[in-house]
């Protein structure tokens, strides 16, 4: 049972253009949501946050948007440069049991064309 | 500051063979954390330690994994006996004790099980 769900694997835009990356979630019990970046044979990179009680957190290029009722999160990235090119994991936490683990959706690359 | 360290990069080995990671966390933070991703799926959560303590182990897949932080610093992960649904990519990530949400990967140690 995947409770963080990235359901496209891919997505490619035009350097300078917008790209959006979507995630949605089933578990109602998760308060702190991330997105972190990977390129190849490194580990995760932590890009940015957000927690529950905001709706939209922005840092530069970045911006992350939550939807509660719709169990939905989204990152745009604006405008998009070819080095933003990478696999991207949405990720959530929760309260539950005081366990401070993250859940992670598949992962989708993103490639941006010069 | 120096980032999550881990070792080996890469192992290979024989099925049967017992294979030991190590993490360094980031100096400093109390929290570690071991996941893993095993070949196009999620990265999935595997234990918590809070300093010298295992907070959650929850994600261990059993009990031919062993891990350990003695002292509160560096931890080291042991497979034994590695079975071939072991490989994966294994990595550590680490956070101070304020502010939990963030959590700081390593590289990873890719983990070929023959």
């Amino acid at each position: 049972d995947q409770q963080v769900k990235q359901n496209s694997p891919s997505l490619s835009v035009q350097e300078g253009r917008i790209s959006i990356l979507n995630c949605d979630y089933t578990n109602s019990m998760f308060d702190y949501f991330l997105w972190y970046k990977k390129y190849p044979a490194e580990g995760p990179t932590f890009l940015i946050s957000i927690s529950s009680i905001k709706d939209k957190n922005e840092d530069g290029r970045f911006t992350v948007f939550l939807n509660k009722s719709a169990k939905h999160l989204s990152l745009h990235i604006v405008p998009s440069q070819p080095g933003d090119s990478a696999v991207y994991f949405c990720a959530a936490k929760g309260s539950q049991g005081g366990s401070e683990k993250l859940v992670f959706g598949k992962g989708m690359k993103l490639t941006v064309n010069p | 500051e120096a980032g999550v360290t881990q070792f080996p990069s890469h192992s290979v080995i024989e099925k049967g063979q017992t294979v030991t990671l190590r993490c360094d966390p980031i100096s400093g933070h109390d929290n570690l954390y071991w996941y893993r991703r095993v070949m196009g799926k999620e990265i999935k959560f595997l234990l918590h330690f809070v300093k010298e303590s295992k907070q959650d182990e929850s994600g261990m897949p059993n009990n031919r994994f062993l891990a350990e932080r003695t002292g509160g610093t560096y931890s080291t992960l042991k497979v034994q006996p590695a079975e071939l649904e072991d490989s994966g990519v294994y990595f550590c990530a680490s956070s101070p004790w304020e502010g939990l949400e963030t959590q700081y990967f390593g590289p990873g140690t890719r983990l070929l099980v023959l």
